[in-house]
């Protein structure tokens, strides 16, 4: 079974530029998650799909950020601009309902560096 | 607000040494608790999910325990080896919410 992917693995980018990650989730998983996970810390949730609709996108700052999963299966993330504190590894993750008891699988992650 | 607390941050043992990883919590009304590992460059990788009815799981050299009540949770990790060497995070799910993480334990094992 393949794993969740992501692309770009890694990016370097400028302040105020925009820069956008792409995730393949594992086949058949309904629930994809993005987590942002600086250096140091845990991740953090950014947005939660349920198939193409959102559940969750309480800690994404939407002034900046965005996420869409036109068709339930992949997703990308958008900054917009990007700032020096988005430097961070963004994980995608899926599983394959959104119950309490579901293990979530993660991607190797996109490591982005902003300048 | 849930938070999550691992001590210590960082161990170093030498090759074939028992240890415990600790987690503390601060709202014991959890649905589950996850324990995690996740290698430099790599993505996470679920180790044992504790359900808040259970007191622990087992998978080959690993144990994890859960005192909802108390707000605790330890990983013991029986003979270590090198391939241990990885940061192991523990999760929380405070109900149908996100996982709220720690900050990790990074683990060396020494040869």
């Amino acid at each position: 079974e393949a794993g969740v992917a992501q692309s770009p693995r890694y990016k370097i980018i400028e302040k105020r530029q925009s820069v956008a990650f792409w995730c393949n989730p594992i086949s058949g998983h309904a629930t994809l998650y993005w987590y942002q996970q600086i250096l140091g810390q845990g991740p953090k949730l950014l947005i939660q799909f349920q198939n193409n609709g959102v559940v969750d996108d309480s800690q994404l700052p939407k002034d900046r950020f965005s996420a869409e999963r036109l068709k339930g299966v992949d997703s990308t993330l958008k900054i917009q601009p990007a700032k020096l504190e988005d430097s961070a590894v963004y994980l995608c993750a899926s599983s394959t309902n959104l119950g309490t008891g579901e293990t979530q699988y993660f991607g190797p992650g996109t490591r982005l560096l902003v300048l | 607000k849930q938070e999550v607390t691992q001590i210590p941050a960082a161990l170093s043992v030498p090759e074939g040494e028992n240890l415990v990883l600790n987690c503390s919590f601060t709202d014991s009304a959890i649905y589950n608790l996850q324990w995690f590992r996740q290698d430099p460059g790599k993505g996470l990788t679920s180790l044992l999910l504790i359900q808040s009815s259970q007191r622990e799981q087992t998978s080959g050299r690993l144990n994890a325990s859960l005192d909802k009540s108390s707000g605790r949770s330890t990983l013991y990790i029986a003979a270590s080896q090198p391939g241990d060497s990885a940061t192991y995070l523990c999760a929380v799910r405070p109900g149908n919410t996100p996982l709220v993480f720690g900050k990790g334990t990074r683990l060396s094992v020494i040869a």
